[in-house]
């Protein structure tokens, strides 16, 4: 399987909203609904704040959310925090107890 | 609080062999299925195998079919991955993460370096 698509970077003042991609193909994103998004500062591990495409696990802040159309998957940040650069991830079931995941997406807060 | 801690990596030859483990606390194993993802260095993350419960069942990236083994033990509260014929593209940091739902993995580890390197 081939790595999802995201870009390599996002940015955005602090209180605005950024959207991330993540495209792949009706084989994963666009096949299940089982598309998640993790979150991973430096040097630490990837922590899950979106799963099955919209939802948000206990603790994760409402401003935080997930959708999808078609192949491509979307996570959007609103209201953006300092503490919220780090690198994201998207991930899909692919099929066959597979998963793909995205080259990562580093977000930076201006 | 949910823990995974992962252990026994390290620094290996081409063709050599290491075992990680993963220890799990706070939570019933048995009832997981459970999962290896690793992060070569600046690089993103990729699935790497997969167990049902009770053992059953594996599932492997293609990369690694034939080399790697994952396999636990509920007992010991442990999963563990077996890896032979290491080669340099298996650098990584290797994490060892709880899967919930059948799809996604809720939990992970803090990673264990691995390193293949003559």
């Amino acid at each position: 399987q081939s790595a999802l698509t995201q870009p390599p970077s996002a940015s955005g003042s602090p209180g605005q909203s950024v959207t991330i991609s993540c495209t792949g193909t009706s084989s994963d994103v666009g096949g299940y609904n089982y598309v998640s998004w993790y979150q991973q500062h430096p040097g630490k591990a990837p922590k899950l704040i979106i799963s099955e495409v919209t939802k948000r696990p206990s603790g994760v802040p409402d401003r935080f959310s997930g959708s999808k159309s078609g192949n491509t998957a979307s996570l959007t940040v609103s209201g953006l925090q300092a503490e919220d650069e780090a690198d994201y991830y998207c991930s899909s079931y692919a099929g066959s107890s597979h998963w793909v995941f995205g080259r990562g997406t580093q977000l930076t807060v201006l | 609080e949910v823990q995974l801690v992962e252990s026994g990596g390290g620094l290996v030859r081409p063709g050599g062999s290491l075992r990680l483990s993963c220890e799990a606390s706070e939570f019933t194993l048995s009832v997981f299925w459970m999962s290896w993802v690793r992060q070569a260095p600046g690089r993103g993350l990729e699935w790497v195998a997969k167990i049902k419960q009770g053992g059953s069942e594996r599932y492997y990236v293609d990369s690694v079919k034939g080399r790697f083994t994952i396999s636990r033990d509920n007992a010991k509260n442990s999963v563990f991955l077996q890896m032979n014929s290491l080669r340099a593209e298996d650098t990584a940091v290797y994490y060892c993460a709880r899967v919930s739902g059948g799809w996604t993995f809720d939990y992970w580890g803090q990673g264990e370096q691995v390193t293949v390197s003559s």
